[in-house]
């Protein structure tokens, strides 16, 4: 069935390092890839998105390009902040009639000053 | 627009007591799903209803946890008898969907934890 893989966490980070969090899907089909993030103590909040082969999600200093051939949605920030500590899921929403929107187990996020 | 709203926010209660979680979706939205978070097995989809109708409750763990949404307005998430590996947060999200994929907007979460 359709599933997402994402790296274990956490991943700990000093503040302006670069972040990579990776991220694989198993679908049939052509799915929709998201990365979500969850604050302490909240929900969890689109962070962005991409809908079809090659597209990039971009929001807030954080990219992913969906890479068909890898199966693949990794995120990237070029300088993480400490406001950036959250756990971050990956997910994908598959069309088959009625839509299904599956989680990685999530990666936790952690920046030090 | 609020968001989705869930109650409570948190909840304690006995084992073997009945719990009922409520879930308020963003108004036209027509898709609603309840999700499990815990540390062992992450997030874990329970339930999904599409225009107040169940579509997949695969994910239901067992038959003392049944959900139900009786108009486009309110679902509820109820275990009887509660035990103690219940303990989670609950998580309700909504979303509007049509042939094009869209995303889903959660709620605050409900902490239940049963003694």
């Amino acid at each position: 069935g359709d599933s997402v893989t994402q790296m274990e966490g956490p991943v700990t980070l000093s503040e302006e390092a670069f972040l990579t969090i990776n991220c694989t899907y198993t679908a049939t089909g052509y799915p929709s890839l998201f990365w979500y993030v969850q604050y302490p103590g909240e929900g969890l909040q689109l962070l962005l998105k991409a809908t079809k082969a090659d597209d990039k999600g971009s929001n807030k200093g954080f990219e992913a390009t969906y890479r068909k051939e890898t199966t693949s949605f990794h995120l990237e920030k070029g300088s993480v902040q400490v406001s950036d500590s959250a756990v971050y899921f990956c997910a994908l929403l598959f069309s088959g009639g009625y839509n299904k929107l599956i989680f990685g187990a999530g990666t936790r996020l952690a920046v030090h000053p | 627009d609020a968001g989705v709203i869930q109650s409570p926010r948190h909840e304690v209660t006995e084992m073997g007591q009945e719990v009922t979680l409520r879930c308020k979706p963003i108004s036209g939205h027509n898709s609603l799903f309840w999700y499990r978070q815990t540390m062992m097995r992450g997030l874990e989809l329970l339930i999904y209803f599409n225009n107040n109708v169940p579509i997949d409750d695969s994910g239901m763990p067992e038959d003392r946890f049944s959900a139900k949404m009786p108009n486009a307005s309110f679902s509820t998430l109820k275990i009887q008898p509660s035990e103690p590996r219940d303990s989670a947060v609950y998580f309700c999200a909504s979303s509007y969907q049509d042939r094009l994929n869209t995303e889903a907007f959660f709620g605050q979460g409900t902490r239940l934890t049963v003694v």
